[in-house]
């Protein structure tokens, strides 16, 4: 079973809009969350990280909300640019052993 | 070179071939990952390597076989392969097994026929 969902495989946003990107997860002894983007024919880059002991955590136009109580996290990009079009996996880091969990990604397109 | 780099970037064999997947970090660090990813499926962890020391073998058929003789370079070694085998394979390294900020090769696409 799937301890780390995206549940929308693709998310389409205007340029300049904000793009919200989903995640879901069921296991609450996850200490870390991440979200990686990865671009065609390249492996996936680090993005943005949040702490379990965070709610919020802010890098330029990227934000990362974390809701413990609902085990949800969210990634806003505000504002969208074309650029930012990609596939964006949002993964959790398992307690003590340290690996990460991926969820399946969601392919945004932003369009100009 | 910088960053992690991976080769061959694509691979295709029959289910009797034996081939390599070569991985190398030019990053200084001491963690090692191999993870496929099969489409429609979320990244799968196959192998760590802490130090040049295996530490999670995530339940992998025997028919892949890593080895990392140091810290900066990983291979995964393949025979007898099966068709649902065919994926794209990720390497990744970080500073050490653990910190969650890892950085990735652009993988190989190997297909099984």
């Amino acid at each position: 079973d799937q301890q780390v969902k995206q549940n929308s495989p693709s998310l389409s946003v205007q340029e300049g809009r904000i793009s919200i990107l989903n995640c879901d997860y069921t296991n609450s002894m996850f200490d870390y969350f991440l979200w990686y983007k990865k671009y065609p024919a390249e492996g996936p880059t680090f993005l943005i990280s949040i702490s379990s002991i965070k709610d919020k955590n802010e890098d330029g136009r990227f934000t990362v909300f974390l809701n413990k109580s609902a085990k949800h996290l969210s990634l806003h990009i505000v504002p969208s640019q074309p650029g930012d079009s990609a596939v964006y996996f949002c993964a959790a880091r398992g307690g003590s052993q340290g690996n990460l969990i991926f969820g399946k990604g969601t392919k945004l397109s932003v369009k100009p | 070179e910088t960053g992690v780099t991976q080769t061959p970037r694509h691979l295709v064999m029959g289910m009797t071939n034996k081939k390599s997947l070569k991985c190398e970090q030019h990053l200084g660090h001491n963690a090692m990952y191999w993870y496929k990813q099969s489409a429609k499926k979320p990244l799968e962890l196959m192998f760590v390597y802490n130090f040049k020391e295996q530490t999670e073998n995530n339940s992998v058929p025997s028919r892949f076989s890593p080895e990392c003789p140091n810290s900066s370079h990983l291979f995964l070694h393949l025979h007898t392969l099966q068709p649902e085998d065919s994926a794209l394979y990720l390497c990744a390294s970080s500073q050490e097994w653990g910190r969650y900020e890892q950085y990735f090769g652009p993988g190989t696409r190997l297909t099984v026929t």
